[in-house]
């Protein structure tokens, strides 16, 4: 089993649709969580963290967590084609290590 | 804002040559990280490094070193460059949070080798 999980995609979405992406990983000690968005030919950028089981909302953006079942995802309201980019998941580790991996991410197309 | 620069953005090497990747980073940040991007295969993490003079290996060391001799510069170091190590190298840096570091990058160095 990989230790982080993502639908490679491409995602396609319409414009101001819905855009669900998922993420599962292996770790159970992992305490925190982050998304990055990533544009084709550029770094990969910090769009969300969260933290605590639930829902954390930052404008379009809303990161849900349930580490019962070891599955993140970020949800992009409204979607733009701005948004088309490469998300990328990544476990914040377990406490005591500083080892740092990635989802090989999930590539997501908005239509216009 | 946290700066993390490298040094070459495009290099083209031959194979059996050696090859050196330069990281630098202006925020006093301990923890810096290498890391390969692959179509398809995502970011891999070479090496990463908690403190000076400190280095760990990551999912793919194989090939690879790296050398932190300053807190601010992590260079990863290509003994004898093979054509299946032509990729975008990514270095990163965070502050020492354990297991809620969040990661700068730099702009990447695409090496190619012939």
């Amino acid at each position: 089993q990989k230790e982080v999980e993502q639908n490679s995609g491409p995602l396609s979405v319409p414009e101001g649709a819905i855009a669900s992406l998922n993420c599962t990983y292996s770790d159970r000690g992992s305490q925190s969580f982050f998304w990055y968005r990533q544009y084709s030919g550029k770094s990969p950028e910090l769009i969300m963290s969260i933290y605590s089981n639930g829902d954390k909302e930052d404008g379009r953006f809303t990161a849900q967590l349930n580490k019962a079942s070891q599955y993140v995802s970020l949800l992009i309201r409204d979607s733009q084609p701005s948004d088309s980019a490469t998300y990328l998941c990544a476990p914040g580790g377990t406490s005591g290590t500083y080892k740092y991996i990635f989802g090989t991410g999930t590539r997501l197309k908005v239509l216009a | 804002d946290v700066k993390v620069t490298q040094s070459s953005r495009y290099l083209v090497k031959r194979t059996g040559e050696k090859v050196f990747l330069e990281c630098v980073q202006d925020m006093d940040h301990e923890n810096m990280f290498w890391y390969r991007q692959d179509p398809g295969l995502g970011l891999r993490l070479i090496y990463f490094s908690y403190d000076v003079k400190m280095k760990e290996k990551g999912d793919i060391p194989e090939g690879y070193s790296v050398s932190r001799e300053k807190k601010e510069r992590f260079s990863l170091i290509l003994e004898s460059a093979s054509t299946n190590q032509t990729s975008m190298y990514l270095c990163a840096s965070s502050l020492r949070v354990a297991g809620a570091n969040v990661l700068t990058f730099g702009a990447g160095s695409r090496l190619t080798v012939l």
